[in-house]
C-alpha cells in the first residue's frame, strides 16, 4: 500500500530563514509525487509537482528515489508562507492521498 | 485549470440525519472523488465517483453510510448518512482535469453534527 509520511505536524522559522519540509513516501512502482498548499481560509491548491522541476514562489522539491522522499524546500521564508502544507502521492490508480500535513509558521 | 462549486459551504445538522453534498465542475472529468478532512487531521479519501458505473470507496468507508451518485460527468454528490458527532468534517470534492496541473479541489463542505 501506498504511504506518505510528514514526520513534522508543525515548524516554525523566523522570516528569512531557510524551510525544509519533509515527506517521505512508500510506494513500490514509480510515484507521482505533489506538493500542496493550504492558506488561512482558502482552498487547498496545488504548489508544486516532482514532474515539472519548477520552482513556484521561490519553493522547489526534488525526488529522490533512493531516499524515497520528496522535501520541499525554500532558501529564505517569507511570512505569507505560513500555511498548511500537504505531500501528496499518485500511484497508478490516479488516487491522490496526503500526508499529515504540516503546519508551517514564519515568525517576523 | 476546472472550477469547482460545492454546495452547502457549511451546514449543522441534528444526529440521525443525512446530508448530501453537491459538487459541480465547469468541465467535463473522467473522475471525480471525494475526501474527508477531520478536525486537526489531513485529507484521507473517502470514495472516487466514476460516470455510469457505482463509486469505489476505500477501506472504512461503505455506500450505506456514504452512498454517492454521479450522474453525468460534471456533477456528483456525497450524501453523509444516520450522523452522529463524529462525521463533524470537512468534506471535499475533487477532479482530476489537467494532471499536469495536479488535481483541483473544491472550498468543502464544513458538516458539524449536533
Amino acid at each position: 500500500a501506498q504511504r506518505v509520511t510528514q514526520p513534522e505536524k508543525l515548524l516554525s522559522v523566523f522570516k528569512g530563514a531557510p524551510v525544509e519540509l519533509k515527506c517521505n513516501y512508500s510506494y513500490s512502482g514509480s510515484p507521482e509525487l505533489f506538493w500542496y498548499v493550504q492558506y488561512s481560509r482558502q482552498r487547498l491548491q496545488l504548489l508544486l509537482r516532482h514532474i515539472s522541476r519548477e520552482s513556484i514562489k521561490g519553493f522547489t522539491a526534488d525526488l529522490n528515489k533512493g531516499e524515497t522522499s520528496f522535501h520541499l524546500k525554500k532558501p529564505f521564508a517569507q511570512e505569507e508562507d505560513s500555511a498548511m502544507y500537504y505531500c501528496g502521492l499518485i500511484q497508478g490508480a490516479q488516487k491522490l492521498v496526503f500526508g499529515q500535513g504540516t503546519r508551517l509558521t514564519i515568525n517576523p | 485549470s476546472a472550477v469547482i462549486s460545492q454546495k452547502p459551504s457549511r451546514d449543522i445538522c441534528q444526529r440521525g440525519t443525512s446530508l448530501t453534498i453537491q459538487c459541480q465542475v465547469d468541465s467535463q472529468v473522467t473522475m471525480m472523488f471525494w475526501y474527508r478532512q477531520q478536525p486537526g487531521q489531513s485529507l484521507t479519501l473517502i470514495a472516487t465517483a466514476n460516470q455510469g458505473s457505482e463509486a469505489t470507496y476505500e477501506s472504512g468507508f461503505v455506500i450505506d453510510k456514504f452512498p454517492i451518485s454521479r450522474p453525468n460527468l460534471t456533477f456528483s454528490t456525497l450524501t453523509v448518512s444516520n450522523m452522529s458527532p463524529e462525521d463533524s468534517s470537512i468534506y471535499l470534492c475533487s477532479v482530476d482535469m489537467d494532471r499536469s496541473k495536479g488535481y483541483t479541489f473544491g472550498s468543502g463542505t464544513r458538516l458539524t453534527v449536533v
